[in-house]
């Protein structure tokens, strides 16, 4: 079944120690997107691409960073992880079509830890 | 600022019930309106979506309700079963690759 990937989908990590999250899918979409999710909040968008170009929005920290070395990949770092980082890292992906109708397709998460 | 505004936070509804979600929102640019349904521990999953062309869209038991001049829409969920139970976000977007801009979430309990 085509859909998207990530791993890992726990990961405990240390105060100011990088660590980086994994997405992938199989739907050969040109977007992807990762997305912040803390407890019982809502998503917030962090950064996407589409297809090389990438598009960050203006409130996510500099501490979050990301890559797509192809269509398939993108990889979300967090060069220094803080206590407010920890949350559920959520990973989509969509065709980019124009017309308003683009659905987002979205991984189960990763949830993170930071001790 | 919150561009879109979901109402009530959590709700309770006997089975068989109608459910009803309400969001309200800012950017008149937004032209793509999907609820998400998530469960506990998973990603959330596109339940519907509507653009502002349509003033209703029904799909199952679920109806989208939409007022472009009040910048509000709704979901109703029809004949509500213990396995709606669980978080519903509105969202909107400008359409086409944009990011979602979503709601604070509805947690929704279906009792049985």
């Amino acid at each position: 079944d085509a859909m998207v990937i990530q791993n890992p989908r726990y990961q405990v990590t240390q105060f100011g120690k990088p660590v980086t999250l994994s997405c992938s899918q199989t739907l050969n979409h040109n977007v992807m997107y990762w997305y912040q999710q803390k407890s019982s909040q809502a998503p917030k968008l962090l950064f996407h691409y589409y297809d090389k170009d990438f598009n960050n929005e203006a409130d996510t920290p500099d501490n979050f960073q990301s890559r797509r070395p192809n269509t398939s990949f993108c990889f979300l770092d967090i060069r220094s992880p803080g206590l407010g980082d920890a949350a559920m890292y959520l990973c989509a992906t969509s065709r980019g079509n124009s017309g308003g109708t683009d659905t987002q397709y979205f991984g189960p998460g990763t949830r993170l830890t930071v001790l | 600022q919150q561009q879109v505004k979901q109402s009530p936070q959590s709700l309770i509804v006997q089975k068989g019930g109608i459910s009803i979600i309400n969001c309200a929102y800012e950017n008149t640019a937004f032209d793509y309106f999907p609820w998400y349904q998530q469960f506990p521990g998973k990603g959330p999953a596109l339940l519907i979506a509507i653009r502002p062309d349509v003033s209703e869209k029904k799909e199952g038991r679920f109806t989208i309700s939409f007022n472009k001049s009040a910048k509000q829409f709704s979901l109703h969920i029809m004949d509500s079963q213990p396995g709606d139970s669980a978080t519903y976000f509105c969202a909107a977007s400008g359409g086409g690759a944009d990011g979602l801009t979503f709601g604070k979430g509805t947690h929704l309990i279906i009792q049985p």
